[in-house]
């Protein structure tokens, strides 16, 4: 299975809103990360988790809250957002090391309105 | 900026035509990789090339890399309307990973 799933496909919340995007692998990686994409952009990224331990914070906002429950689990809590916070956020998933490709999930279309 | 930068930012092209795309990149790599997206979709993989590599081949594919110049190529040969979708390097990998701003190819059918 090299299906990297994430629920919702799209989520329209208010800034006052809590909610969650969830990720879901069953390759056996050990990195998951975080991305974030506006429209005609490449995607940035957000976070990185190695062996369930964040390694990577690029500097998000703390509205932005990722949590690694397990081995093949991602979630990425909202809180507070704005509307600059829109966008299509995409989960994936690799073997920990920079010469191993990356595995994408669809993605999660995000608006806040 | 570690971005690397892609040209053309879009490329429209008849079927069976093909296609070349450029990246550049600005600071030294391990191995750079080439994705493909289409429209509001995640992201695949398309070939990995390492520093120490000239060309690579998959398919259709075909990847350079000149590390002299600090630039990478992708070309498609005889393309296909179904390779319409938009193109983006990746210098590094895993927790380094810094894609290009890509290239949108458009192929006519």
């Amino acid at each position: 299975d090299t299906e990297v799933t994430q629920t919702p496909k799209h989520l329209v919340m208010g800034m006052t809103n809590k909610k969650s995007l969830k990720c879901e692998q069953h390759m056996g990686h050990r990195a998951m990360y975080w991305y974030k994409q506006k429209a005609k952009k490449p995607p940035e990224l957000m976070f990185v988790y190695s062996y369930e331990k964040l390694s990577i914070n690029e500097s998000v906002p703390s509205r932005f809250s990722p949590e690694c429950p397990n081995s093949s689990l991602l979630n990425l809590h909202l809180h507070a957002l704005q509307p600059e916070d829109s966008a299509l956020y995409l989960c994936a998933s690799s073997q920990p090391l920079s010469s191993y490709e990356q595995y994408f999930g669809p993605g999660t279309r995000l608006t806040v309105t | 900026s570690q971005q690397g930068e892609e040209d053309p930012q879009a490329l429209s092209i008849q079927e069976g035509e093909n296609a070349t795309m450029n990246c550049s990149y600005k600071t030294s790599i391990n191995n750079l990789q080439w994705y493909r997206q289409n429209s509001g979709r995640g992201l695949v993989h398309l070939i990995l090339i390492r520093s120490n590599e000239r060309e690579k081949h998959s398919g259709r594919l075909r990847v350079t890399l000149d590390t002299s110049k600090k630039s990478s190529s992708l070309l498609i040969t005889a393309s296909r309307a179904a390779d319409t979708a938009s193109y983006f390097c990746a210098k590094d990998g895993g927790f380094k990973t810094i894609f290009g701003a890509g290239t949108r190819l458009f192929v006519k059918a």
